[in-house]
Formats: C-alpha cells, structure tokens, sequence
C-alpha cells in the first residue's frame, strides 16, 4: 500500500515568521509530485507541480524542493502572512495518472 | 473562463440510496477524476475517465461507479449507501499528463444518514 505522509499535521506561527512542511513518499516509480492549497471554502489550487530530483520551484513567498531519491519534499514560505492561512497537501504520482494525497498541513498564521 | 463546476453543492440521502454527483470540467479539460476526502483525510483517489472510460481507479467498491460525456462532463454514482459515504467529493479537471496540475471544484458535500 502506497503511503504520503505529511508533518507536522498543524503548525501555528506568527505573522512574519518563515516556515516549512515535509512531505513523505515512497522512492520508487515516481513520477510527479504535487503541492496543493486548500483554503477554508475554497477549492484546492496548485502551487507546484515537480517532476526531476533536485527540483526547486518559487512562487512569490513559497518555494518548494525535491529529493526523489530519499522520497521527501519540502515546503517553504517565507515571511507568512494571514492569507496564508489554509491546509497545504502533496500528492504523488507514481502510475500514469493515479494521484495519492497525503492528509494535509493544516497552518493558522497569527496576525 | 469557467473553472471546474460541480453539482448539487449539498445533498443529504439515506442509507441504502443512490446518488448521482456531477461535474463540468474546465474549457478545454479532457481528463476528469474524482476523490472522496472525509474528515481529517487527504483526497482519496477514486478513479479517472477520459475519452469516455475509466482509465484508473482507487480501492473503492464496485458500488462507486462513473460516466464521462462527449463533452467531456462527468458522473459519479454511489448505490446502497453506507454512513460511511458520508464526505465531501471533490471533482478535478486536467488536460492530459501527469505533470500537469489538477484544477479542482469546489466539492458536493453528502451526508448519509
């Protein structure tokens, strides 16, 4: 059974402070790897999608690295800001199309 | 540009019902796929459909079963409910390969009771 795993479950920093989450995953046949943001009544959007060893993808504040070897990937934000607030999930791909999500990160940034 | 749109947004059944959940892809989405998140859960992959078949599916029952349109709009159908149905579903859109970004709607919330 594949497994992601994401940690911490729920992080709550103050505005300003910078932050990272981890995301777990099995090493083999790995194809893609997902981030989404998930704010409260809102639909998931995507932030990266990350495809070789060694990528590192940036986005305004959030950036995002790739080990497919060692089957993790981290989540950077830097200087976080209420509207950052949401639950932060990965997704992996390890067959054409088939997308296995970890349970989330849950982050309350404190005005 | 219409994103990814689903229908009912709520929808309340017994056990032992069935359901039928929509979804209309974003324009020029041919690939459409369903996930299940019940509390405290990530999205849990039930299966994907393009060209009008399903091509992939998670570990959900046979009572779990879809339809996808010429146009590419989709259905997700669940016979003989179970409490345990009980979850938002959450319909994604994208247009083809795995490295490609999954644009999601908004989800139906179904309670079972």
């Amino acid at each position: 059974i594949l497994n992601v795993e994401q940690s911490p479950q729920s992080l709550h920093v103050q505005e300003g402070d910078s932050t990272n989450f981890t995301c777990s995953f099995p090493s083999s046949n790995f194809y893609a790897l997902h981030w989404y943001r998930w704010e409260t009544a809102k639909s998931p959007e995507a932030l990266f999608v990350m495809t070789l060893n060694g990528d590192e993808k940036k986005k305004g504040r959030i950036s995002a690295t790739l080990n497919t070897k060692e089957g993790y990937s981290y989540l950077y934000i830097k200087g976080s800001q209420p509207e950052d607030s949401a639950t932060y999930l990965c997704a992996f791909m390890n067959s054409y199309d088939k997308v296995i999500f970890g349970p989330g990160t849950s982050l309350s940034v404190i005005p | 540009d219409a994103g990814v749109t689903q229908s009912p947004t709520h929808l309340i059944k017994t056990r032992g019902q069935q359901v039928t959940l929509r979804c209309s892809p974003k324009s020029g989405h041919d690939t459409v796929s369903w996930y299940q998140q019940a509390l405290g859960q990530g999205p849990q992959f039930i299966f994907q459909y393009y060209e009008e078949e399903e091509r992939q599916r998670g570990n959900f029952p046979d009572r779990f079963s879809g339809h996808q349109f010429p146009n590419y709009s989709s259905e997700l159908n669940v016979n003989a409910l179970l409490l345990g149905d009980s979850a938002l579903y959450l319909c994604a859109s994208t247009d083809g390969p795995y490295n490609s970004p999954l644009h999601f709607g908004n989800g139906t919330r179904l309670t079972v009771t």
